[in-house]
């Protein structure tokens, strides 16, 4: 089946704009999150979800950032006043009880501040 | 709080050796443990998850071993080939309250032909 989907795939944006990230778990998947990558640096978690609750938004860096994800599906991430240190590759796995949580990743989406 | 550590950073090797990796958490009340490769400008490619049930998982010339009570887990790569080049990662999911997934820092291995 499909695996997870995410866009755009690039972004290039000015500094102060907002941007909305989209990610498409895989059908199914309850659990979803988000996490950021800076260029050379590991995984840096930002939000998750189980169906359409946050329970943890504790990687979240500033309420300019925020989330959300309707019908237990689909999951948006805002940034609002971009900043350059934004710039980063943001990537969104989902999993599911059922399969013991195994994470599968989407390609990502690559946020370029100028 | 849990704490992942991969050790080495950064691995290179001939092609042709065999590899150990290094992935160690600090609280062992873990779900699972998930392996990944990432490719430079890539996503994250999944290659063993283990339960915590379980002590190791193979696939091809990967195999990954789990030792709960001492908190470690190693990956075997046997006959590394060029194409191994990556970063490989690994990340811990907790049990009990929510599936909280706390990811190591990586080895970025480099198999030289």
């Amino acid at each position: 089946g499909a695996g997870v989907s995410q866009s755009p795939s690039n972004k290039v944006t000015e500094k102060g704009k907002d941007v909305e990230l989209r990610c498409d778990p895989i059908s199914g998947h309850t659990a979803l999150y988000w996490y950021r990558q800076s260029l050379g640096q590991g995984l840096e978690f930002l939000i998750y979800f189980q169906g359409n609750s946050a329970p943890d938004k504790s990687g979240l860096p500033s309420d300019r950032f925020s989330a959300e994800r309707t019908g237990g599906s689909v999951s948006t991430l805002t940034i609002q006043r971009t900043q350059q240190e934004d710039s980063a590759v943001y990537l969104c796995a989902s999993s599911f009880m059922f399969r013991n949580y195994e994470q599968y990743f989407g390609p990502g989406t690559r946020l370029t501040v100028t | 709080k849990q704490e992942v550590t991969q050790i080495p950073a950064a691995l290179s090797v001939p092609e042709g050796e065999n590899l150990v990796l290094n992935c160690s958490f600090t609280d062992s009340a873990i779900y699972n443990l998930q392996w990944f490769r990432q490719d430079p400008g890539k996503g994250l490619t999944s290659l063993l998850l283990i339960q915590s049930s379980q002590r190791e998982q193979t696939s091809g010339r990967l195999n990954a071993s789990l030792d709960k009570s001492s908190g470690r887990s190693t990956l075997y790569i046997a006959a590394s080939q060029p194409g191994d080049s990556a970063t490989y990662l690994c990340a811990v999911v907790a049990s009990g309250g929510y599936q909280k997934v706390t990811f190591g820092t990586g080895t970025k291995l480099q198999v030289i032909p």
